[in-house]
């Protein structure tokens, strides 16, 4: 069956950078793009960008071009994402999804990932 | 960026009752050349990440009950649950995959009356 399994929460002090995983299974890695999304305490979804994990091609949103970077590693069916300058309003639940069939709606969903942003 | 407003932000509704939340698109988020509107709702149990329910605006998921549906097009969108189930206690979100950035609705919380 299809999983994405992320990395662990992380607290970070302003102004550093975290770097979350997303580990692939349950079909072929390479076939479909990844998004990642976030969510604040409380609040909605947000975009943040897409991976092509095969040809690791990316697009991100622009409020974080500049800030964000996101790669992948076939040898390991995993994705990162790496978001840096962090504020305490990037405190939020990461979440990588796999798109359904490369029309950017998400058919899978990892378990989310706690990045509290903390001095 | 297209916005996407929900209606209401928040509903409750008796078990076995009809829940209708809405979603207004800023934007058309119809392709006239495939006639597909790039729209799709989600719904997020607390503690957990969201699920999809319903994609090209009313094309249900596989394994999601068909009390759910989903109809509109254009600006103007609409998620039914024809009737309401306990399990259906959620938040519910649209999302426009039209043009990128992708865009989120804020959410309507949908509860048990």
């Amino acid at each position: 069956q299809v999983q994405l399994v992320q990395s662990g929460a992380e607290v970070k002090p302003p102004g550093a950078s975290v770097k979350v995983s997303c580990e692939a299974s349950g079909y072929t890695f390479t076939t479909y793009f990844i998004h990642w999304v976030r969510q604040a305490p409380g609040q909605g979804l947000e975009w943040l960008g897409i991976i092509n994990p095969g040809g690791g091609g990316t697009r991100f949103a622009q409020k974080f071009q500049g800030r964000v970077t996101m790669t992948s590693d076939t040898s390991t069916s995993k994705v990162y994402m790496e978001l840096g300058s962090l504020r305490s309003d990037d405190t939020a639940v990461y979440y990588c999804a796999r798109d359904k069939g490369g029309d950017h709606y998400f058919d899978y969903w990892g378990q989310g990932t706690l990045v509290t942003v903390s001095s | 960026d297209i916005v996407m407003t929900q209606s209401p932000d928040s509903l409750a509704e008796s078990l076995g009752e009809r829940a209708t939340i809405n979603c207004k698109s800023s934007q058309s988020v119809l392709y006239n050349s495939n006639n597909k509107n790039y729209l799709a709702w989600y719904q997020q149990k607390p503690g957990q990440p969201p699920k999809l329910l319903i994609y090209w605006a009313s094309t249900r998921e596989s394994g999601v009950p068909d009390r759910f549906s989903g109809s509109g097009s254009g600006t103007d969108f609409t998620l039914t649950i024809s009737s309401l189930q306990a399990e259906d206690v959620a938040v519910y979100y649209c999302q426009q995959y039209y043009t990128s950035p992708s865009t989120f609705g804020q959410g309507t919380k949908l509860e048990i009356k």
